[in-house]
């Protein structure tokens, strides 16, 4: 158990729709980050924030975005649903964020689009 | 832009041991590298930074090589344990974002 938190772990929803996955980061982390993993894009950096400020931005789509609240945890928000958005989402949290440092994943919400 | 990795894939037996590469046309800082088994988070295994010493993480260890803007990862003696897919990440100086390279799925048969 890495500590990261992530609601819920499975979502299955139909074109169109918008859907909020959220992640609390370990306690006392700082950053967080998305990440998207599916079959034929591998795991790719969605977005990061740290300490509330976005920090770091991939390949991340206008129908997406992000926040991380006061308490650190964050929401990814996923907005006028494609098939090709489903996915594993994976959130993932470190002590801060401006150094590479050892990253904690959470266990990750499989998202299927129909 | 992306790292890439080699092999795609290795099948070993216990006690085997395998070397897992990782490329990159951009400049190394720092390298990441994660263990995944299906269905599950990746797990953290090692960091490497430029001018860094080798990390060892039992008995799995890694290089950098600057010059070569590359990293290895050998497994010694695996065991069935170590099966899963192998991801480098490659981070930048200021920020902790990672961009990780296709994995390499690593079997391990008694």
């Amino acid at each position: 158990d890495s500590g990261v938190t992530q609601t819920p772990k499975h979502l299955i929803t139909a074109t169109g729709q918008r859907v909020t996955l959220r992640c609390s980061p370990r306690s006392g982390d700082l950053s967080v980050y998305w990440y998207q993993q599916s079959l034929d894009q591998g795991l790719q950096f969605l977005i990061q924030y740290y300490n509330g400020e976005e920090r770091a931005k991939g390949n991340i789509l206008e129908r997406f975005s992000a926040q991380q609240f006061p308490d650190l945890h964050s929401e990814l928000n996923l907005s006028s649903l494609e098939l090709g958005d489903s996915a594993l989402y994976f959130c993932a949290s470190s002590v801060e964020g401006t150094r590479p440092l050892e990253q904690f994943f959470g266990p990750g919400t499989r998202l299927t689009v129909l | 832009q992306q790292p890439v990795q080699s092999p795609q894939a290795v099948i070993l037996r216990e006690g085997e041991d395998a070397v897992i590469n990782c490329s990159s046309s951009k400049a190394l800082y720092s390298v990441h590298w994660y263990r995944q088994k299906h269905g599950e988070a990746p797990v953290f295994l090692m960091i490497l930074l430029k001018g860094g010493e080798q990390m060892r993480h039992e008995k799995i260890s890694a290089s950098f090589n600057e010059k070569k803007q590359q990293s290895s990862l050998y497994l010694t003696a695996s065991q069935l344990s170590y099966s899963g897919t192998y991801f480098c990440g490659i981070g930048g100086t200021s920020y902790g974002k990672l961009t990780f390279g296709q994995g390499t799925i690593l079997t391990v048969h008694p």
